[in-house]
């Protein structure tokens, strides 16, 4: 069953600390991942797309790794801002077929 | 571009009346997507559509809901009539889908309609 499985379901970090979400997929045949923030009230944005040749994308102080084998991605956030406080999707493509979305992290940034 | 634009935002109504959502997509993508978003179930693909043909309307949970795309630049979900369980937030989504592809593009998200069904 193609599924995505995010963790951990919801964190809470002091700002200015880094943190790392996870995401495992079970998605085949494979054509990309793709990180979206999506902050309350608000639609998703596209931060990273990676595709199997690509392991790690940086998008500012985000940083989203990929590795095809185990099939596992992550997103490092570094040095952490209130503004980053937001739900994080992991969203896998099947290629030719559909998106398959994680339900997401709660990521809560606190002063 | 002013983005994917829904409305409206916000609608509260009772039990069994008709709902109409709205979108327009950005102006040149050819693939639209409404999404239901909760808390239990995240983000669920509801009905799809191409060049205004609908390709995947699997997502659609029940005859009471419905979707129009009657040009490219306008596409409606219907739920007729409503329950309280459709409560949630209601997405629609386009992108630039490469000729012979599904879902190649990145997907552009409106800020959603959130549905409230007394």
């Amino acid at each position: 069953k193609n599924q995505v499985e995010q963790s951990p379901q919801s964190l809470i970090i002091l700002e200015g600390k880094n943190c790392t979400l996870q995401c495992n997929y079970t998605v085949s045949p494979f054509s990309n991942l793709r990180w979206y923030k999506q902050d309350t009230g608000r639609g998703p944005v596209s931060l990273t797309i990676m595709t199997f040749s690509e392991n790690t994308k940086s998008n500012g102080r985000y940083t989203a790794t990929l590795d095809a084998d185990t099939k596992q991605s992550s997103l490092h956030i570094t040095a952490s801002q209130l503004s980053d406080s937001a739900s994080y999707i992991c969203v896998v493509t099947q290629a030719g077929t559909a998106l398959i979305f994680g339900k997401g992290t709660t990521l809560s940034v606190s002063s | 571009d002013a983005g994917v634009i829904q409305s409206p935002r916000h609608e509260v109504t009772e039990m069994g009346q008709e709902v109409t959502l709205r979108c327009k997509p950005i102006s040149g993508h050819n693939s639209l997507f409404w999404y239901r978003q909760t808390m239990m179930r995240g983000l669920e693909l509801l009905i799809y559509f191409n060049n205004n043909v609908p390709i995947d309307d699997s997502g659609m949970p029940e005859d009471r809901f419905s979707a129009k795309m009657p040009n490219a630049s306008f596409s409606t979900l219907k739920i007729q009539p409503s329950e309280p369980r459709d409560s949630a937030v209601y997405f629609c989504a386009s992108s630039l889908t490469l000729a012979g592809e599904v879902n190649t593009g990145e997907l552009f998200f409106g800020e959603g309609s959130r549905l409230t069904v007394l």
